[in-house]
């Protein structure tokens, strides 16, 4: 079956500072590849997928590349906001509605 | 927007209860699911529902329940409440093969 494994967090930056968020998966077969993202006090939202290898997800300044030779999908942010201060997933599936989620890394952001 | 409310945002329950978390969906979506989200151990899939009156187990079945009469909603039951589902569950739907969308989560506490 799929595994996802993320960093441990917490995570804490200054506001501007660059983000990398490491993830790596095991799947059979080629799945697809997803950040979601939780604020305080509310449920997941899709942050970002990508489908197949090589391909770039991006939303709101954040990106994920699909990179199947390392089995990867970091995410990354050049300059973060005190307003990005959440709790990030890292998702893998092979379907978008049935998909197995990391951990979980806690991202603090300094003002 | 696709919007997934869970009927409580807190509550408390006494070991041994019978508790009822509900949670319905304004769009006609098939699928749905609950989750339970507990520090260090991320998301974990207790049951899903892929058509009215279907479910399957997810990871962590043991010691719930779901009922699924109608498409909107989707109850998740503690048949006998114990201290150790004590947590945060969050209910999610989708449409076939695409991402999930997540009510805001219920913080249930089992005295």
């Amino acid at each position: 079956g799929n595994s996802v494994t993320q960093m441990e967090g917490p995570v804490t930056l200054s506001e501007e500072a660059f983000l990398t968020i490491n993830c790596t998966y095991t799947a059979t077969g080629y799945p697809s590849l997803f950040w979601y993202v939780q604020y305080p006090g509310e449920g997941l939202q899709l942050l970002l997928k990508a489908t197949k290898a090589d391909d770039k997800g991006s939303n709101k300044g954040f990106e994920a590349t699909y990179r199947k030779e390392t089995t990867s999908f970091h995410l990354e942010k050049g300059s973060v906001q005190v307003s990005d201060s959440a709790v990030y997933f890292c998702a893998a599936g092979n379907r978008d509605d049935k998909i197995i989620f990391g951990k979980g890394t806690r991202l603090h952001i300094l003002p | 927007d696709v919007k997934v409310t869970q009927s409580s945002r807190y509550l408390v329950k006494r070991t041994g209860e019978k508790v009822f978390l509900e949670c319905v969906q304004d769009m006609d979506h098939e699928n749905m699911f609950w989750y339970r989200q507990d520090p260090g151990l991320g998301l974990r899939l207790i049951y899903f529902s892929y058509d009215v009156k279907m479910k399957e187990k997810g990871d962590i079945p043991e010691g719930y329940s779901v009922s699924r009469e109608k498409k909107e909603r989707f109850s998740l039951i503690l048949e006998s409440a114990s201290t150790n589902q004590t947590s945060m569950y969050l209910c999610a739907n989708s449409l076939t093969d695409q991402p999930q969308h997540f009510g805001d989560g219920t913080r249930l506490s089992i005295l």
